[in-house]
């Protein structure tokens, strides 16, 4: 069982669409991260939220921390082909530097 | 700066040879990390170090798995009498211990050595 659970698994979605993905816990987390990830590469970090209902914009990318710090979505608005990629939430819980890691969302843009 | 890098990029093995993997994190980061990552899933973390002491190591680490940063610089990951599952994307990741704590802390990831065993 995922500690983080992510959704949808997998999204294809025409250039220009918005979309929203989910990670979804149980547990309380200190902050949560959300990395994207080419094949073949290492998962690069967009963002950190850290205070419940916090939101943080990234040009076209918006993501929030949901109140209790269980939660977090992302929303991308107007898709771009070289939004493609994989979408993977980590979380920390209290001060362990541990991340515990979601399965991710594997999203498409096709032109 | 070139960030993080790893070497090889690729490895094919027979199983039950030994590999080593390098890590060669930026340059003033002081905490390196390695995980493990298999096709559909986030990465898994196998260990940290900081500086050149190995502070945590995973439960689930069978003891094949050895990790050094003998001078707090780079980092190898070797793996003894490797198995078929050890198949996977070995990922180090460093960072820059900060004031503001773990929750603040960006971890840089590498390109990954793609292991195959045969």
């Amino acid at each position: 069982t995922q500690l983080l659970e992510q959704s949808p698994q997998f999204l294809s979605i025409q250039e220009g669409e918005n979309l929203t993905v989910y990670c979804n816990s149980s547990s309380v987390f200190s902050s949560l991260q959300w990395y994207r990830q080419e094949p073949g590469e290492g998962p690069v970090l967009l963002v950190t939220v850290v205070t419940g209902g916090e939101v943080k914009k990234l040009k076209r990318l918006t993501f929030q921390f949901g109140d209790a710090r269980k939660d977090s979505s992302l929303h991308i608005t107007a898709a771009q082909t070289g939004d493609t990629g994989l979408y993977l939430c980590a979380g920390l819980r209290g001060s362990n530097y541990q991340l515990i890691w979601g399965a991710g969302t594997k999203l498409i843009i096709k032109p | 700066d070139t960030g993080v890098s790893q070497n090889p990029r690729h490895k094919i093995t027979k199983r039950g040879q030994n590999v080593t993997f390098r890590c060669d994190p930026i340059s003033e980061h002081n905490r390196l990390y390695w995980y493990r990552q298999t096709l559909g899933q986030g990465p898994e973390f196998l260990t940290y170090f900081q500086n050149e002491a190995q502070l945590e190591k995973s439960r689930l680490l069978s003891d094949r798995f050895s990790a050094e940063r003998p001078k707090g610089s780079f980092s190898t990951l070797e793996i003894q009498r490797t198995e078929q599952g050890d198949s996977a994307m070995y990922l180090c990741a460093s960072s820059l211990e900060g004031l503001a704590g773990a929750a603040n802390e960006k971890l840089f990831f590498g390109s990954g050595t793609q292991l195959s065993v045969l």
